[in-house]
């Protein structure tokens, strides 16, 4: 198993661009989550997905989107690039809820925005 | 909103050192606690999961304990080893949400 990929590991883009996070698990996993991690502030969700076709926002949701068409990928939209989304976006995933498995991090996409 | 806090931010043991830290969260309406571990340049790696008050895991030479009434989990690491060295963070689900709110992780370094 690969576990759970990310493409592409970097990216800087100009403000106002546009681009999508790739992310794919074959773990067969139902919950699939997005998080950006800013320089101590910890892990923040930004968007989570319990099921091919469900999706629902996480605590920082605002200049995202996302969409889950199959169990495999996740991917993580940014419409109207802008510097406070200059972080590091770890994508995750998890066979059932939280509380009874730990979940799969991606090894990250580190996003500039000049 | 849920703030879980982690102390203490960074910590310098040496080699063979024993060393624990602390997370805390609010007490109401807890569902689980996870630990992960997270080496610079890589990604977050699980280390344990604990849902019952009073839960005590182990792998290796790293455990933690888990009080849901006075919300805490300790983190003890015996015998330090320089491959120790990473952020060691704590995720609580609070309630039935699918969420998991992180700390800001203690910063282990590792001294030969």
């Amino acid at each position: 198993n690969a576990g759970v990929t990310q493409t592409p590991k970097f990216r800087i883009l100009k403000i106002g661009q546009s681009m999508t996070l790739q992310c794919t698990q074959d773990m067969n996993h139902n919950y699939m989550y997005w998080y950006r991690q800013d320089p101590g502030m910890g892990l923040k969700l930004i968007y989570y997905s319990v099921g091919a076709g469900i999706t629902d926002k996480g605590e920082v949701p605002n200049g995202y989107n996302v969409s889950r068409s199959t169990t495999e990928d996740f991917p993580l939209r940014l419409e109207l690039a802008a510097p406070s989304q200059t972080s590091v976006y770890f994508c995750a995933s998890s066979y059932s809820r939280m509380g009874d498995d730990e979940q799969f991090f991606g090894p990250g996409t580190r996003l500039t925005v000049l | 909103i849920l703030n879980v806090e982690q102390s203490p931010q960074s910590l310098h043991v040496q080699e063979g050192d024993s060393t624990n830290f602390t997370c805390s969260f609010p007490s109401s309406n807890f569902y689980a606690l996870h630990w992960y571990r997270w080496e610079t340049a890589k990604s977050p790696e699980a280390l344990f999961v604990m849902t019952l008050n009073g839960d005590e895991k182990k792998k290796g030479r790293i455990s933690a304990t888990l009080n849901t009434k006075e919300g805490y989990s300790y983190l003890y690491i015996k015998g330090s080893q320089p491959e120790d060295s990473a952020t060691y963070l704590c995720a609580l689900e609070g309630g039935a949400t699918n969420k998991l709110i992180f700390g800001t992780g203690t910063l282990l370094a590792v001294q030969p």
